[in-house]
């Protein structure tokens, strides 16, 4: 089945340490994205890739790193300049072709701080 | 900016009662509009959408009309399930790739 796959499902980050999130996704799509999600805000845009070897910052990037390697695949490196990483992650992709497109999304990653 | 604004929650209803989800919008040109739901420990997946104005999406019993006269896009369903309980998100893309979400409703329904 084509879907989106992340991993871990449940990850946990000591003081001072970078983790880094995997999102696979087989649905050919040229676009890929990161959310996170905190309780009572919604979903807010870290980054964004729109082709292979080019991403762009979102709405919060700071303390956060992407790379775009390959279509299939966008990690997400949480980095410890990010000093509140607690939230839940979402990765997601659609096809590219314009705004009225549907986001396809994987089941989400939540990251806690030890 | 673009910006979407859904009423907050929680919203807790008994079963066969009728959901009103309320979402408006600010945004430059003329945005396509959805709503996406989370069900527990899940991602989010699209429910409904609407390109332009007068436009009603439909699916699973839920409709929703872009009217752009109010700048807004309400949710509604006739008769809830206790399937229905979720988290509920109302966005808007307006002219690039970018989804901006509302805060997000939970609907808890009883049986």
């Amino acid at each position: 089945d084509g879907g989106i796959t992340q991993s871990p499902k449940y990850l946990f980050r000591k003081e001072g340490q970078n983790v880094t999130l995997s999102c696979e996704q087989n649905l050919n799509h040229d676009a890929m994205y990161w959310y996170r999600q905190d309780p009572g805000q919604g979903l807010r845009l870290i980054y964004y890739s729109q082709i292979v070897n080019d991403f762009q910052k979102g709405d919060i990037a700071e303390g956060y790193s992407v790379s775009r390697e390959k279509k299939e695949s966008f990690p997400l490196t949480v980095t410890s300049a990010q000093k509140n990483p607690t939230a839940f992650y979402l990765c997601a992709s659609s096809s590219g072709q314009g705004s009225n497109e549907k986001l396809f999304f994987g089941s989400g990653t939540q990251l806690s701080v030890l | 900016g673009d910006s979407v604004t859904q009423m907050e929650g929680p919203v807790t209803l008994s079963e066969e009662a009728f959901l009103t989800i309320n979402c408006t919008y600010t945004a430059t040109g003329y945005p396509s509009l959805f709503w996406y739901v989370q069900y527990p420990g899940e991602g989010l997946q699209l429910l409904l959408k609407a390109t332009k104005a007068d436009d009603k999406g439909s699916n699973k019993g839920f409709e929703a009309t872009y009217r752009k006269e109010t700048t807004s896009f309400h949710l509604e369903k006739g008769s809830v399930q206790v399937s229905d309980s979720a988290v509920y998100f109302c966005a808007l893309n307006s002219n690039d790739y970018k989804l901006s979400f509302g805060a997000g409703t939970t609907v808890t329904v009883r049986a």
